[in-house]
């Protein structure tokens, strides 16, 4: 089983400042099979990134991924207000076939 | 634009099979990459994938909860359901029915909580 270790735990981050999240994976993992998502208390996860950069549908530009093997990163250029949320990495491949890293919250300072 | 709702009974008892639906509107089962998952989150805690069907019936499990899970799905209706039995106070958690995309999950449902108690 590839395991996903996100780091920090926690981000105490004012509003306009610069988010880097990061995700590291246990083996390595190939680009196409990352993805992050973000989650706000009391709603489902929403799909961000997906192929390790690929922006999904209606994701504004502030939000980036990147990274490759064992080391991925998001980054959140200019946080927004509603950009406080907890964020998750995902990998697909081995077994189980899509396993989650245990998140990283992003909170307001 | 894919939307899925699950429902099912939101208390179960302990040695009790645990039975939810997701139906899925604004597109066919064969959408996307025409698998679907069911992922499910302990309160306060993080996401656990528990298994995908794929819409020809096709079904991949996690290894952890094989020996308890049954997916099955009804194209007629467009929906799909999860069994888990023998559940456990362990088991109380949102259960989330999504859809796969491109090597991730796309689409997801509101989620529901279920809870183990007697």
């Amino acid at each position: 089983e590839t395991v996903l270790t996100q780091s920090p735990g926690t981000l105490s981050l004012s509003p306009g400042e610069r988010a880097t999240l990061s995700c590291r994976a246990s083996q390595s993992v190939s680009t196409r099979d990352l993805a992050w998502y973000q989650q706000k208390p009391g709603q489902a996860p929403r799909l961000l990134i997906y192929g390790a950069s690929s922006r999904a549908t209606g994701i504004p530009d502030r939000f980036s991924g990147s990274g490759s093997g064992t080391d991925f990163t998001l980054t959140i250029s200019r946080l927004e207000p509603e950009d406080f949320a907890v964020y998750y990495c995902q990998q697909y491949g081995g077994s189980p076939l899509y396993t989650f890293g245990q998140g990283t919250k992003v909170e307001i300072k | 634009q894919v939307q899925l709702q699950e429902s099912g009974p939101g208390l179960v008892k302990p040695a009790d099979t645990l039975s939810l639906t997701c139906v899925v509107s604004g597109g066919s089962m064969s959408s996307g990459s025409g698998w679907w998952s069911w992922v499910r989150q302990p309160p306060g805690k993080g996401l656990e994938w528990i298994g995908e069907i794929h819409h020809d019936g096709r079904t991949t499990y996690n290894p952890s909860l094989r020996s308890q899970v049954t997916f099955s799905l009804d194209k007629s209706k467009n929906q799909f359901s999860l069994k888990l039995n023998s559940v456990t106070a362990a088991d109380t958690a949102v259960y989330y029915c999504a859809r796969n995309g491109a090597f991730s999950v796309d689409y997801w449902g509101q989620g529901t909580l279920v809870t183990v108690s007697s």
